[in-house]
């Protein structure tokens, strides 16, 4: 697609209930990332895919998040058990090549999912 | 550790006018990348102006520009003859090898009429 594109927009849901958020990179782009906004903060990394391969996820919270990219391109970041901690925007981003943030590769945020557990 | 620090929660300027927005970063790679992001109030995350670290001249992106002192480990931001439209949050992002970028808490930058 043109753009990263996440659905849903907006998710509310109650505490304890599961919750799937899904990214769509931009087409042929390699590398996906998944960050959390909470409000009046700046996005905190979560994890990150080259192709279909998880190569790091040092900032899950904990094992209720887990998060996939079977085919090397959708993505489903899904958090079981929700609490109300796990409020906030869910956003992902993508970029064309594995290197470094440098010439043609720019990372390109979507609109983000916003979640909120009551 | 890499950590960045932006100081000012909140700036305001007036329209037509030049505003800076300071940013502190620390880091121990030799090779990284800055980056200003805004975030308008449709929440979208878009990218501004990006600076290689190797690199001496500071970036440049229309009326956005920046001061990178790598020695003070300082990327400002300066906006010259501010518009309507530049009303946003502004993050400062940090990213080395791993391309995990680092956020800063973002200066909301208000542009008044």
């Amino acid at each position: 697609g043109a753009g990263v594109s996440q659905s849903p927009r907006y998710k509310v849901t109650k505490r304890g209930q599961d919750v799937a958020l899904r990214c769509d990179p931009i087409s042929g782009h390699v590398s996906l990332y998944w960050y959390r906004q909470a409000l009046g903060q700046g996005p905190e990394f979560l994890t990150y895919f080259n192709y279909e391969a998880q190569q790091d996820k040092s900032g899950l919270p904990n094992d209720r998040f887990s998060a996939e990219r079977p085919e090397g391109s959708i993505s489903t970041l899904t958090i079981q058990r929700t609490e109300q901690r796990d409020s906030a925007m869910y956003r992902c981003a993508s970029s064309p090549s594995t290197g470094t943030l440098s010439g043609a590769n720019v990372l390109t945020f979507g609109a983000g999912s916003r979640l909120t557990v009551l | 550790a890499q950590t960045v620090t932006q100081s000012q929660p909140e700036m305001s300027v007036q329209e037509a006018e030049t505003v800076t927005l300071s940013c502190t970063y620390d880091t121990s790679e030799n090779n990284y990348y800055l980056f200003w992001y805004k975030q308008p109030p449709s929440r979208q995350m878009i990218l501004v102006i990006r600076q290689e670290a190797y690199k001496q001249q500071n970036a440049t992106e229309n009326r956005f520009s920046v001061n990178f002192q790598k020695a003070a480990k300082s990327f400002s931001l300066k906006i010259s003859d501010s518009q309507l439209g530049d009303t946003a949050m502004y993050f400062c992002a940090l990213g080395g090898a791993t391309n995990k970028l680092i956020f800063g808490t973002g200066t909301l930058l208000a542009v008044q009429p």
